[in-house]
């Protein structure tokens, strides 16, 4: 069974500050990885995906990956109150051609304080 | 990106009627997508994958002659959720994917009472 750990929070940080969201899989051979925004009663929109190993910035967003570790993170700084929401931590298993199933996290639910 | 749109955006209905729920790729072909199912505080949890021109493939658990996928055309796949019930009380999410990348249509919130 393939998973995907997420703390469902709240995570709660004032506005400005970064907020740190985490992500562990359990498949090894996962190849990867996205996460989505979601805000409440709405379907989830991507913000960032990464594939290999290390950093990849993206605005105020910057996703981490450590295969070894089967880790991923998400780092939003200068947290804004339109950031809070629920942050779900996708995984795909295979980078090949055809089926594009993705394994989603709980979520984490991201609360900016003004 | 891409847009995929869902209709209805929401949708109540009485208990033992049947529901359609159409997902459309607008500006792209998707050969598949994917049919999500979600319910409140929960994740998404993938109920099928719809191949157009053929059968969709079922999760474990779902049942096939409940939730009937149609993917017609490269731009259409339709949902129905037969002899709806309460627990069938649901956020459902459609996905299609073009270029790698997954993108999600708006939902469509089912009540059923």
């Amino acid at each position: 069974q393939k998973e995907v750990e997420q703390n469902s929070g709240p995570l709660s940080v004032p506005e400005g500050a970064i907020a740190s969201l985490n992500c562990t899989y359990s498949d090894r051979g996962s190849q990867s990885f996205f996460w989505y925004r979601q805000y409440s009663g709405k379907s989830p929109e991507l913000i960032m995906f990464i594939y290999s190993n290390g950093d990849k910035e993206d605005g105020r967003f910057t996703a981490q990956l450590n295969k070894a570790s089967q880790y991923v993170s998400l780092l939003i700084r200068d947290s804004q109150p339109s950031d809070s929401a629920t942050y779900l931590c996708a995984v795909r298993p295979f980078s090949g051609a055809g089926s594009y199933q993705l394994t989603f996290g709980k979520g984490t639910k991201l609360s900016v304080i003004p | 990106g891409a847009v995929v749109s869902q209709h209805p955006s929401r949708v109540i209905c009485k208990s033992g009627t049947s529901v359609k729920i159409e997902c459309r790729s607008l500006d792209f072909q998707a050969t598949t997508m994917f049919w999500y199912r979600q319910f409140p505080k929960q994740s998404l949890m993938l109920m099928a994958t719809s191949n157009e021109g053929s059968k969709a493939t079922y999760e474990q658990g779902v049942e096939k002659d409940k939730f009937l996928i149609n993917h017609a055309s490269l731009t259409l796949s339709t949902l129905t959720v037969t002899s709806a019930h309460p627990e069938d009380s649901s956020f459902y999410i459609c996905s299609a994917r073009e270029w790698g990348e997954a993108f999600f249509g708006q939902g469509t919130r089912l009540t059923v009472v």
